[in-house]
């Protein structure tokens, strides 16, 4: 079983629209968790760290279950510029160093 | 500010050749790590290091693959006798402290591999 599993979409959205992604995790010792985005042929940046009350950012909310270990990120008012690969990444206590993607959720917005 | 370079961007190599990709990490920064990312994968870890040290080799796939940061800034990955399922784009990506529970990494653009 994967670290780390996603829904690898596309998700074809509307601007506008709302648009949310789930990612569950297999390790319950998983600790640390984020959010990436990567646009085509480009680098991995970060989007937001996810924290245990949940967080928001703008447009952007992340949310951490652990109970159910999946994080989830909403995406209100979608731009075209949202459109990209999502990329859930999480590692786990004790071992800081090693994070785990998942394979990434493409998300396309539409005009 | 200057980001992470890598270099080569692009590298075709025959299979069986050896090939060594470098990583100019952010000035200062403690964490460098290496990823290998297939086509429609997310990365994958490959090696950790904590300014000189290698502290995790755990992701590396094979003997074929070597990592060095001798002087804890610029670090290169060779892989020996390359095969063509090392193609891939290898990432590298720095970190401003030890590898810690919310510390955010900075990726290179990386390298693409393709082994003929």
């Amino acid at each position: 079983r994967k670290e780390v599993e996603q829904d690898p979409g596309p998700f074809n959205v509307p601007e506008g629209a709302t648009v949310a992604f789930n990612c569950t995790y297999s390790n319950s010792a998983s600790q640390s968790f984020f959010w990436y985005r990567q646009d085509c042929r480009k680098e991995p940046k970060l989007l937001m760290s996810v924290y245990s009350s949940g967080n928001e950012d703008g447009r952007f909310t992340a949310q951490l279950n652990r109970a159910s270990q999946y994080i989830s990120l909403l995406i209100r008012d979608s731009k075209l510029s949202d459109s990209a690969t999502y990329l859930c990444v999480v590692n786990r206590l004790y071992n800081f160093n090693k994070f785990y993607f998942g394979s990434g959720t493409k998300l396309n917005v539409k005009p | 500010g200057a980001g992470v370079s890598q270099s080569p961007r692009y590298k075709v190599a025959k299979r069986g050749q050896d090939v060594a990709l470098r990583c100019d990490p952010i000035s200062g920064h403690v964490s460098l790590f290496w990823y290998q990312q297939a086509l429609g994968q997310g990365p994958e870890f490959l090696t950790y290091f904590q300014n000189e040290a290698q502290l995790d080799k755990s992701g590396l796939p094979s003997d074929r693959f070597f990592a060095e940061r001798p002087e804890g800034s610029v670090s290169t990955l060779k892989i020996q006798r390359t095969q063509q399922e090392d193609s891939a784009v290898y990432l590298c990506a720095s970190s401003a402290r030890r590898a810690g529970s919310q510390e955010t990494q900075y990726f290179g653009p990386g390298t693409r591999l393709l082994v003929l």
